[in-house]
């Protein structure tokens, strides 16, 4: 079955600790993006990348941290400086724009990490 | 000026009737437009997507853009309970893919 699987769906850390989430995709999607989620807010965009090796600040990328090694994988490191870290956190990959303009974002299942 | 802007809501709307979703983008360069739906808890599914000025209709969905006003918007024909979940507009220039904070929707059966 192709799609994104993001890991661990739960994730509790203490304050002050970094942390990795884990995006991987079977989708051969170029694309990929991080975003976070506060209750009763839409999706803020953390990170993005277009191509392996390459990606962009978001709107909020401050305290947070990716890499792009590989095609299938966009992990994102939460880092200390991160100061309301508590959140749900969306992965989504999609065929790049450079590719096809009007290409649809698919979703992992998300990760909802609560520091304390 | 937040990039995409949706009026929060709820919006409530009795069984059967048409929910009108509305969305606003401030980046006149921006290519292409989606609306999802995010039940509670669960990750956003597309809608439907258009780039095109007009109207474009999908079952019981149509969307609908007007380039010149920085506007889309999202009708939903025969309002369904199961119809009732927050509604994003999401919005793409060159790969940077911005949402709306979504919004509400109930429909009362």
């Amino acid at each position: 079955d192709g799609g994104i699987t993001q890991s661990p769906k739960y994730l509790f850390r203490k304050e002050g600790q970094n942390v990795t989430l884990s995006c991987e995709q079977n989708l051969n999607h170029d694309a990929m993006y991080w975003y976070r989620q506060d209750p009763g807010q839409g999706l803020r965009l953390i990170y993005y990348s277009q191509i392996v090796n390459d990606f962009q600040k978001g709107d909020i990328a401050e305290g947070y941290s990716v890499s792009r090694e590989k095609k299938e994988s966009f992990p994102l490191t939460v880092t200390s400086a991160q100061k309301n870290p508590t959140a749900f956190y969306l992965c989504a990959s999609s065929i790049a724009y450079w590719r096809l303009m009007n290409t649809e974002a698919f979703f992992g299942q998300g990760t909802r990490l609560t520091v304390v | 000026q937040k990039e995409v802007e949706q009026n929060s809501g709820p919006l409530s709307v009795p069984e059967g009737a048409i929910a009108s979703l509305n969305c606003t983008y401030s980046d006149r360069g921006s290519q292409s437009f989606f609306w999802y739906r995010q039940y509670s808890g669960k990750s956003p599914e597309l809608i439907m997507f258009i780039y095109s000025n007009g109207d474009k209709e999908d079952g019981r969905f149509t969307a609908q853009l007007n380039k010149a006003s920085q506007y889309v918007s999202l009708l939903i024909r025969d309002s369904q309970p199961s119809d009732s979940a927050t509604y994003l507009c999401a919005v793409s220039n060159t790969g940077k893919l911005i949402f709306g904070q979504g919004t509400t929707l109930q429909v009362k059966p």
